[in-house]
């Protein structure tokens, strides 16, 4: 059983580039949360999905970030324009339910240069 | 929304030491909560669950306390590979997300 996969590992972005982070939640997992971290500090929740659903995007800056979760295919989290302040690790993690453990990838690091 | 405190540490331990961590939640609704590690520049791992009032696993042994609403976690006979930042999770009932605590960062030292 496969476990919670991300990618690209790591990319680099120019500013005002597009950046996309995939995320294919463990078989079985129909929840997906997504989480930015800076060095040094902790995991900041973004946003909650369920298949096709925005459950929670609290978290999420109001522009230029946007996620999804489609009936098929991974979970993505897109930022548009991206600028410097931007760059940082961006984990995804899926759970079988909103009450269970949830497991996570191995993030993907977002440089913006 | 819904708040996890932990002491952020850092906590330094000698090798050999017993250490605890608190964490307190204001959900008192909670029924399930979950112990992650992260090392630095890693995803955090899943370390314990708990469902009821505790669990043990080998040196670790995660306490619930509802009536004071916190979760501890006992780190016995530490090794040097304990260091890493250890996370509570509290799943909020409803449509909200799993909320993580800052993190408490543990230092064994030889």
């Amino acid at each position: 059983n496969a476990g919670v996969m991300q990618n690209p590992r790591h990319l680099v972005r120019r500013r005002g580039q597009e950046a996309r982070l995939r995320c294919s939640p463990m078989k079985g997992h129909s929840h997906v949360y997504w989480y930015r971290q800076l060095p040094e500090e902790g995991l900041k929740f973004m946003v909650y999905l369920q298949k096709e659903n925005i459950i929670d995007e609290s978290g999420m800056p109001k522009e230029r970030f946007s996620a999804e979760f489609p009936k098929e295919g991974p979970s993505i989290l897109r930022i548009q324009q991206v600028v410097r302040g931007d760059s940082a690790a961006y984990f995804c993690a899926s759970s079988q339910d909103s009450n269970t453990e949830a497991f996570f990838g191995q993030g993907t690091r977002l440089t913006v240069v | 929304r819904k708040e996890v405190e932990q002491d952020p540490g850092p906590f330094n331990v000698p090798e050999g030491a017993t250490v605890a961590f608190n964490c307190t939640y204001s959900n008192s609704a909670s029924q399930s909560f979950f112990w992650y590690r992260q090392d630095c520049r890693k995803e955090p791992k899943l370390l314990m669950s708990v469902y009821s009032s505790g669990n043990e696993d080998g040196r670790f042994t995660a306490q619930l306390n509802r009536a004071s609403q916190y979760i501890s976690l006992l780190i016995r006979d530490s090794k040097l590979s304990d260091s890493a930042t250890y996370l509570c999770v509290v799943p909020d009932s409803g449509n909200t997300p799993l909320v993580f605590g800052k993190g408490t960062r543990l230092s064994v030292i030889a």
